[in-house]
């Protein structure tokens, strides 16, 4: 089957510009994350949805960040007005349910991410 | 707070060594524990899980070990391959469905 899909690749921009990304999930995938990975550390969720409904949004720093899975399918999220420490992969996942909601570990795949610059 | 750490950023060893991968976690809540293997300019890959009621947990050519007496998980990893070498991260999670939380990742090298 098919992964998640993520675009694009990479992407530098200049502080206070705007920038978005998008995913689309594995088809069927009910849940979907947004991570933010700094150089060095480990994924950081972001945000999670579920279909098209915001499960943790509690992370995302929303002055700043915003993102939407109108049709609970694909997802964008958007930066504006970028900063220098916004530099990081964003990476996205998806898993067929909520993880852990059917009392178990339902695993998570991730896309190959979008490596931002912010110059 | 909750945190999953890794003891060592990095580590090298030869082709054919088993690799010992360890991790630290601070939160008692996680019920299921997850390996995850990232190559350079990819996103992480599962590797193997672990649940909170569990101590051992093995496949093929990597086994999870959880000790909750002192919150500590590792990975091993048998006959060390070329292919092996990425950073390996641990997370938790639990069945709430929240949010899975990453340590910061261990380098492995090995060499031929």
């Amino acid at each position: 089957e098919a992964g998640v899909a993520q675009s694009p690749r990479y992407k530098i921009i200049e502080k206070r510009q705007s920038v978005a990304f998008w995913c689309n999930p594995i088809s069927g995938h009910a849940t979907l994350y947004w991570y933010q990975q700094i150089l060095g550390q480990g994924p950081k969720l972001l945000i999670q949805f579920q279909n098209n409904g915001v499960v943790d949004d509690s992370q995302l720093p929303k002055d700043r960040f915003s993102a939407e899975r109108l049709k609970g399918v694909d997802s964008t999220l958007k930066i504006q007005p970028a900063k220098l420490e916004d530099s990081a992969v964003y990476l996205c996942a998806s898993s067929l349910h909520l993880a852990g909601g059917l009392g178990g570990y339902n695993e998570q795949f991730f896309g190959p991410g979008t490596r931002l610059t912010v110059l | 707070g909750e945190s999953v750490g890794l003891h060592l950023p990095t580590l090298s060893v030869q082709e054919g060594d088993n690799s010992i991968i360890n991790c630290a976690y601070s939160n008692s809540a996680s019920d299921y524990f997850i390996w995850y293997k990232q190559e350079s300019g990819k996103g992480p890959q599962f590797i193997i899980d672990i649940r909170s009621n569990m101590d051992k947990r093995q496949g093929q050519r990597v086994t999870v070990l959880l000790n909750k007496t002192v919150k500590h998980l590792s990975l091993q990893i048998a006959a060390t391959q070329p292919g092996d070498s990425a950073v390996y991260f641990c997370a938790g999670g639990n069945q709430a469905g929240t949010a899975l939380i990453f340590g910061k990742g261990t380098t492995l090298s090995v060499s031929s």
